[in-house]
């Protein structure tokens, strides 16, 4: 079955950028979605489609996907993003899958 | 704004059946896609199966035998059912919109189930 791998955690000083992987085999061929999700919060999509952001959403965030590597790209990291980070996708075969998710924290 | 809203018992007794609704305000329930999702304690997100109507369900293979989802479009609610449960089924129960894309952009808050004697 399809898998997703994500670090455990990734630390990033304020102002910074911070960047989490998402692994998979052949992941770019398939479409990544990211989701922000706070303690006692329900999770926020911030990136759809690779690269697409919902409207709400600060234009910080940004996705890409190609090869085997998603990566959600923050831009001058703020410590509201502190937050755990989950990529999800697609599959025919296992059909919805979540990676393991990336604590963020903002130093 | 779609909001969605977890509702069920929060405790569960091992091999009994787990029963979940999530009622949805802003919105029809018809028309769209409707998932739930789960997060064990300390663990990462698990997707349980997406419904948009009565022939068109499909679950989590891992679930699969144990899950029946289900539409009222009536009540513009949509149900959960999870069979003969263990403690591994301890998790909070997420009900969530998912666009024809695969993704989803509108959640629930979120329901802690624990199953325990």
């Amino acid at each position: 079955s399809y898998e997703l791998t994500q670090p455990p955690s990734v630390s990033v000083s304020p102002g910074q950028t911070a960047s989490i992987t998402c692994s998979g085999d052949k992941l770019g061929d398939k479409f990544a979605s990211w989701y922000q999700r706070k303690p006692g919060q329900s999770p926020v999509l911030v990136i759809y489609r690779d690269t697409k952001r919902p409207s709400g959403i600060p234009e910080r965030f940004s996705g890409s996907n190609s090869g085997n590597t998603a990566t959600l790209t923050i831009s001058g990291t703020q410590a509201v993003d502190e937050a755990d980070y989950f990529c999800q996708v697609w599959d025919s075969d296992s059909y919805i899958l979540f990676g393991g998710g990336t604590k963020l924290t903002v130093l | 704004q779609v909001q969605l809203q977890e509702s069920g018992p929060g405790l569960v007794k091992p091999s009994e059946t787990l029963s979940l609704i999530c009622s949805v305000s802003g919105g029809s329930i018809s028309s769209s896609y409707w998932s739930w999702i789960r997060q064990p304690p300390g663990k990462g997100l698990e997707w349980i199966g997406y419904l948009y109507d009565r022939r068109t369900i499909n679950y989590n293979p891992s679930l699969k035998s144990r899950v029946t989802m289900s539409l009222d479009t009536s009540e513009n609610q949509f149900s959960l059912k999870l069979t003969s449960v263990t403690a591994a089924d301890t998790a909070v129960y997420y009900c969530a919109r998912m666009d024809r894309l695969y993704f989803f952009d509108y959640w629930g808050q979120g329901t802690l189930v624990t199953v325990s004697s």
